[in-house]
């Protein structure tokens, strides 16, 4: 079946410009999440989404982000009045429903991530 | 807080050579264990897990093992091929929705 999508694979734009990158999840996929990877720094977790709640937005590394989701399905990260250190690679990712209490996890399923550059 | 140590790369081997990438991890309780893989240009894609102690997790000949008394799980492969270059990430979950990465090993193999 389809995985995760991302859309744009790529964004180019100018410091101080609004960006939106958009994630649609693999069906039936509860749980979203987005990550935000830099040259040599790994991934950094930003936000996570429970259905469209989100529980946990203490990742998002300033006021210019926000994220929402509707309808339990696509996600959209959104960058105001961007800097050039947001530069990065965004990943989404999406998972099944995780079992209440437990301590595994179910995998994470990545998407090929929006390369954004900020000039 | 939780973390995941990688070796550092670059790492480059000669195809058919052993393959063994060290990942260390510090958490609470027990954490599921997780390598991924990311190939160039493209996402990262879970390349096997583990979910208790003593677990192995095996995919397109990569092993790995759960050790809980040297809490590591080591990725290590017989015999690598040039399509094996990527970059490798080890992850933890600690039971709740958050993996913890380790920075990546960049993996190189050369005819």
């Amino acid at each position: 079946g389809a995985g995760v999508s991302q859309s744009p694979s790529n964004k180019v734009t100018e410091k101080g410009k609004d960006v939106e990158l958009r994630c649609d999840p693999i069906s039936g996929h509860t749980a979203l999440y987005w990550y935000r990877q830099s040259l040599g720094q790994g991934l950094e977790f930003l936000i996570y989404f429970q259905g469209n709640s989100a529980p946990d937005k203490s990742g998002l590394p300033s006021d210019r982000f926000s994220a929402e989701r509707t309808g339990g399905s696509v996600s959209t990260l959104t960058i105001q009045r961007t800097q050039q250190e947001d530069s990065a690679v965004y990943l989404c990712a999406s998972s099944l429903e995780l079992y209440g209490g437990g301590y595994s996890n179910q995998p994470q399923h990545f998407g090929d991530g929006t390369r954004l550059s900020i000039l | 807080g939780d973390s995941v140590t990688q070796m550092e790369g670059p790492v480059t081997l000669s195809e058919e050579a052993f393959l063994t990438i060290n990942c260390t991890y510090t958490a609470t309780g027990y954490p599921s264990l997780f390598w991924y893989v990311q190939y160039p240009g493209e996402g990262l894609q879970l390349l096997l897990k583990a979910t208790k102690a003593d677990d192995k997790g095996s995919n397109k000949g990569f092993e790995a093992t759960y050790r809980k008394e040297t809490t590591s799980f080591h990725l290590e492969k017989g015999s690598v091929q040039v399509s094996d270059s990527a970059v490798y990430f080890c992850a933890s979950g600690a039971g709740s929705y958050q993996l913890t990465f380790g920075k990546g090993t960049k993996l190189s193999v050369i005819p």
